[in-house]
């Protein structure tokens, strides 16, 4: 089953305090984001990997790292968090294939991983 | 700042009328736009993805994409209870894989 897996799904934790939310996928996507959904800002993306070892800063970069060391995986790290990162986190993977007409697209969100910051 | 609008409803629609979802972007250079549904609690799903001008058709649902106006939309047909949802625009600005979002609108389809 095609899956992109976070973890962790709910965390609390406590300004300053380094964590690391992981991603993973199963189905050999070249491209992994990082977004976070707010209230009244909707969604914007924090990262994005087009390969391994490749990533860029997507509109939200500021406060975040990842790396992409394997294809499967893209964590997303937050060296010191503070409370204006508490968001709801969507990781994603998509692939893009052309066809004889048209680019097909194939892309999974992760079920989200809602971070509160004391 | 590379904008997306969308407009923030209810939009709210009889059941079996067409849903007509607007998406407007302020970046000329924008390549590839995309449609996502997301219902209340869940991630969103990608719904179309469009890369040239004019319509591109999938089920019930349509996207319509005309760059010289820069608006993009998608038009649900035969609306469901079930299409009951905000849906999401999100435009590529060109480069690379990043992604730029509206706000998102949120469809009623009434029974």
């Amino acid at each position: 089953e095609a899956q992109v897996t976070q973890n962790p799904r709910y965390l609390i934790t406590v300004t300053g305090k380094k964590l690391t939310v992981t991603c993973s996928q199963n189905m050999n996507h070249e491209y992994m984001s990082w977004y976070r959904q707010d209230p009244g800002l909707g969604l914007r993306q924090i990262y994005y990997s087009m390969n391994v070892e490749v990533t860029d800063k997507g509109d939200v970069p500021e406060g975040y790292k990842v790396s992409r060391k394997e294809k499967r995986n893209f964590p997303l790290i937050l060296e010191s968090p503070s409370p204006n990162q508490t968001s709801l986190y969507f990781c994603a993977s998509s692939s893009f294939s052309p066809t004889r007409d048209r680019i097909q697209e194939t892309q999974y969100f992760g079920p989200g991983t809602r971070l509160l910051v004391l | 700042q590379k904008e997306v609008e969308q407009n923030s409803g209810p939009l709210s629609v009889p059941e079996g009328a067409i849903a007509s979802l607007n998406c407007t972007y302020s970046d000329r250079g924008s390549q590839s736009f995309f449609w996502y549904r997301q219902y209340s609690g869940k991630s969103p799903e990608l719904i179309m993805s469009i890369y040239s001008n004019g319509d591109k058709e999938d089920g019930r649902f349509t996207a319509q994409l005309n760059k010289a106006s820069q608006y993009v939309s998608l038009l649900i047909r035969d609306s469901q209870p079930s299409d009951s949802a905000t849906y999401l625009c999100a435009v590529n600005p060109g480069s690379g894989y990043a992604l730029n979002f509206g706000k998102g609108t949120s469809l009623l389809v009434t029974p």
